[in-house]
């Protein structure tokens, strides 16, 4: 089946540590997008990439870094220099002038 | 700047009467709008979408939207709601200036009484 998956769906960090959050589609979208989820502030933009090699800052962008090496993934990894990183986490990727999801990673901080 | 508000955290709805959600729009130009729903744990699912054309859009499981350029509005609509209509309804933007960012709004619940 044709979709995004985005594994872990749950995803535990310690203090000072990095964790990467993994997304893959096998639509052949060129672009792919990250937003974070918190309770009553809807979606916001952390990062997003309109192709391989490329990929520009979102809303968001403190604290988290991405990467674009292939066209079918685009992993999050949430530094330590984020401070309050706990909350849903969706990658989406874009085709027909739509978005579509995965199913989300949720995140907390141990 | 480009932005969404979704003046209601939360809609009830008796189960056969018809709702709306509603969706108000802040854009330069024409808009690309978009619902989306989600279910608990899950990501967005695709609802519809207006780019251009007729203002009545028809959407997935019976919803259909009505786009309204003078009020800026982009309510979601369904004539008989079900319980399984209950999720959290999003409505979004899409940036047409080139950057294609999408801009989502803060969601509203819906809950369908049976």
């Amino acid at each position: 089946d044709g979709g995004i998956t985005q594994s872990p769906k749950y995803l535990f960090r310690k203090e000072g540590q990095n964790v990467t959050l993994s997304c893959e589609q096998n639509l052949n979208h060129d672009a792919m997008y990250w937003y974070r989820q918190d309770p009553g502030q809807g979606l916001r933009l952390i990062y997003y990439s309109q192709i391989v090699n490329d990929f520009q800052k979102g809303d968001i962008a403190e604290g988290y870094s991405v990467s674009r090496e292939k066209k079918e993934s685009f992993p999050l990894t949430v530094t330590s220099a984020q401070k309050n990183p706990t909350a849903f986490y969706l990658c989406a990727s874009r085709g027909s002038e739509k978005l579509f999801f995965g199913s989300g990673t949720q995140l907390s901080v141990l | 700047a480009q932005s969404v508000a979704q003046p209601e955290d939360q809609v009830n709805v008796a189960e056969g009467n018809p709702l709306t959600v509603k969706c108000t729009y802040s854009v330069s130009g024409n808009p690309y709008l978009f619902w989306y729903v989600q279910y608990p744990n899950r990501g967005l699912q695709f609802l519809l979408k207006y780019i251009t054309g007729d203002n009545l859009v028809k959407g997935s499981y019976g919803f259909e939207a009505e786009f309204n350029k003078s009020q800026t509005s982009f309510h979601l609509k369904k004539p008989s709601a079900l319980v399984s209509d209950s999720a959290l309804y999003f409505c979004a933007v899409r940036d047409i200036r080139g950057t294609y960012k999408y801009i989502f709004g803060t969601g509203t619940r819906l809950k369908v009484l049976a």
